[in-house]
């Protein structure tokens, strides 16, 4: 079975401080990634995705992250950040067990807290 | 297009009692999942469903229980509440055909059991 660790769950930083938000998986085979943020009384937003290709993928709003699969990780990057970006990041990674197959398995979560 | 959108958006229930939640999926997707998102947790995956049938299922026990419509919409039922059912139920829609590769959540039902 695969899982999910975020190793912060709380990061505060500074405005315009670049940041980082690490997450590591375990799985026995390959898998997809994805970044969600969760806004404070809402659901989950896709923030970007990886799937195959290029290790560094981008996404919204400047972020960015990079697959490592030697070290299983798939670190969050951002390198300006805005007090919009306060809010809680979910790493979460699928099976491609193909169609139908549909399972995020999703970390505990880091809440980022952007200091004026 | 209205996306993924769920009713009620707040619910209070006593013990014992039964629940049931609401999801319309994005226009264009087929497939729902339901996730319990507890206090300071991430989201667990309870089920999902695609052409009207339970395809996948966690860890969670038969008092959860779904349904598909032929419109795609779907149900969460919770029966013989427990207080540690109280979270934030979140609903997503994906394709099928897309392999499911890309969830869009609706903004949850929040249920209190007291």
């Amino acid at each position: 079975a695969q899982s999910v660790t975020q190793l912060d769950s709380q990061v505060p930083v500074f405005e315009e401080a670049p940041v980082e938000l690490r997450c590591n998986y375990s799985s026995s085979v390959s898998v997809y990634l994805f970044w969600y943020v969760q806004y404070p009384n809402q659901g989950l937003q896709l923030l970007l995705k990886y799937l195959s290709g290029s290790t560094l993928v981008k996404g919204i709003n400047g972020f960015e992250a990079e697959f490592n699969k030697s070290q299983t990780s798939f670190h969050l990057r951002k390198p300006s950040v805005h007090i919009s970006d306060t809010a809680e990041y979910f790493c979460a990674v699928i099976l491609p067990r193909g169609a139908g197959s549909y399972q995020l398995t999703f970390g505990k979560g880091t809440k980022l807290s952007v200091i004026p | 297009d209205a996306g993924v959108t769920q009713s009620p958006t707040h619910l209070i229930k006593t013990r014992g009692q039964q629940v049931t939640l609401r999801c319309s999926p994005k226009s264009g997707h087929d497939t729902v999942s339901w996730y319990q998102q507890a206090l300071g947790q991430g989201p667990q995956f309870i089920f999902q469903y695609y052409e009207e049938e339970e395809r996948q299922r966690g860890n969670f026990p038969d008092r959860f229980s779904g349904h598909q419509f032929p419109n795609y919409s779907s149900e969460l039922n919770v029966n013989a509440l427990l207080l540690g059912d109280s979270a934030l139920y979140l609903c997503a829609s994906s394709s099928y055909r897309g392999m499911n590769t890309e969830a869009f959540f609706g903004q949850g039902t929040r249920l209190t059991v007291v």
